[in-house]
């Protein structure tokens, strides 16, 4: 199956700090990517979906202004968590598309942020 | 809006019991359903794809089934290890909507 990469796999942050997370597919372009976060003991939410060369959709109750997506790339996006605060600690997943094997999608490995 | 329920939320077997987990979706208008794998903090690991116009998949010990009329799969564990003991998660990923939706996860505790 095709391969996505997140990094950092965990990072640890004062407050008030941004921090920027990374996804990229490895062995194929992904014109659309999938954020997702999931709180400890908990499923997964979708955050926002990350469209290649134009604006993210995000979902109902996610601030845009605090969580930044950029898809400059078919193989690269990001999300950057702005002014972070210890309620945004949580584990973020970012999942992209291959059309060569058609219909499912490929998860990273996770990132894991803490707020102190 | 698509809803997902796993149930049960957590189940403890012994070595060796074959075992169902179940997931129910409230839109059949599905394009596939996927079962993952989650160890404690960390990512999905894929186990079964499941395309709308399947019934089941198999994968050695694993055994996925879907019903889209009924809005329901279900996830067969052949002769349980150890080493399966996980959260295992169940989603769908919808036709006009690219993202997958997820259910909460059964976390499985095989006891040696």
């Amino acid at each position: 199956g095709a391969v996505v990469s997140q990094h950092p796999s965990w990072v640890i942050c004062k407050s008030g700090t941004s921090v920027k997370i990374e996804c990229r597919s490895l062995d194929f372009q992904a014109t659309t990517m999938f954020w997702y976060r999931q709180f400890p003991k908990q499923s997964l939410m979708l955050m926002a979906t990350s469209n290649e060369g134009s604006k993210a959709t995000y979902e109902q109750g996610v601030e845009k202004d605090k969580f930044l997506i950029n898809h400059a790339s078919l193989t690269l996006s990001t999300l950057t968590v702005t002014s972070a605060h210890p309620e945004d600690s949580s584990f973020y997943i970012c999942s992209a598309g291959s059309n060569r094997v058609y219909g499912e999608l490929f998860f990273g490995e996770g990132s894991r942020l803490t707020v102190l | 809006k698509q809803e997902v329920t796993q149930i049960p939320a957590a189940l403890s077997v012994p070595e060796g019991e074959n075992l169902v987990l179940n997931c129910s979706f409230t839109d059949s208008a599905i394009y596939n359903l996927q079962w993952f794998r989650q160890d404690p903090g960390k990512g999905l690991t894929s186990l079964l794809l499941i395309q709308s116009s399947q019934r089941e998949q198999t994968s050695g010990r694993l055994n996925a089934s879907l019903d889209k009329s009924s809005g329901r799969s279900t996830l067969y564990i052949a002769a349980s290890q150890p080493g399966d003991s996980a959260t295992y998660l169940c989603a769908v990923r919808l036709y006009n909507n690219n993202d997958m939706r997820f259910g909460a996860g059964t976390r499985l505790t095989v006891k040696p």
